[in-house]
């Protein structure tokens, strides 16, 4: 257990609607991180909050957007769903400003979004 | 072209037997260098993690990096069934917010 627990684990949605994906993270992780994974490949970095701010962001639009919460909670929001936004959604919490700094990320399992 | 290439596979081998997974990268700034371990319906496991060149074992896992041919491996010596999985390479720049990763190589092992 990695004390990273995400909701849901399994979602479908239509094109155009807008989600919202929600991570738990181990208190005192004051750095959560989000990845897409898509099907056979990779997580591609989305973007990393550092208590409560936004602190790096990957190759991703606007209509991708997060918050990260005092509780060590955060959410992941996407807007106007389009098919191509279907994959395996991670989150990641780690004790430093960034994952070098502490040598682990801890992984939720992540959830997987379907956009039909 | 991408920043990290790892060879999908799959990779199958006979139980006991000495596995080889590699990933070579573009970018110099790359400092630190981690495989992760991960299971069908998962999230990532971090099963090492080395920021100089040379070799780092723990167990029947050895890391092996060389950044002068930008060239990462991961060596697992007998082989076991538990060891089914994708496993991940990913690097990341000193003090960068993110990592960037390989596709990922699904290895079997067969009993």
């Amino acid at each position: 257990e990695t004390g990273v627990t995400q909701s849901p684990t399994h979602l479908i949605k239509t094109r155009g609607q807008q989600v919202t994906l929600r991570c738990s993270s181990q208190s005192g992780h004051n750095t959560v991180s989000w990845y897409q994974q898509a099907l056979g490949q990779g997580p591609q970095f989305i973007f990393q909050y550092y208590r409560e701010e936004e602190n790096g962001r990957g190759n991703f639009p606007p209509r991708f957007s997060g918050l990260q919460f005092p509780n060590y909670s955060s959410e992941l929001n996407v807007n106007a769903l389009e098919l191509d936004d279907s994959a395996l959604y991670l989150c990641a919490s780690s004790l430093g400003d960034s994952p070098t700094d502490t040598g682990e990320l801890f992984f939720g399992e992540g959830s997987r979004l379907t956009v039909l | 072209q991408k920043e990290v290439e790892q060879d999908p596979g799959p990779l199958s081998v006979p139980e006991g037997a000495i596995v080889s997974l590699n990933c070579t990268y573009s970018n110099s700034a790359f400092q630190y260098f981690m495989w992760y371990r991960q299971y069908s319906r998962k999230g990532p496991e971090l099963l090492m993690y080395t920021y100089s060149s040379g070799n780092k074992e723990d167990g029947r896992f050895t890391a092996q990096v060389d950044k002068s041919s930008k060239y990462i491996s991961l060596f697992i010596r007998d082989s076991q069934p538990s060891d089914s999985a994708t496993y991940l390479c990913a690097m990341a720049n000193f003090g960068n917010e993110k990592l960037t990763f390989g596709t990922g190589t699904r290895l079997t092992i067969i009993p």
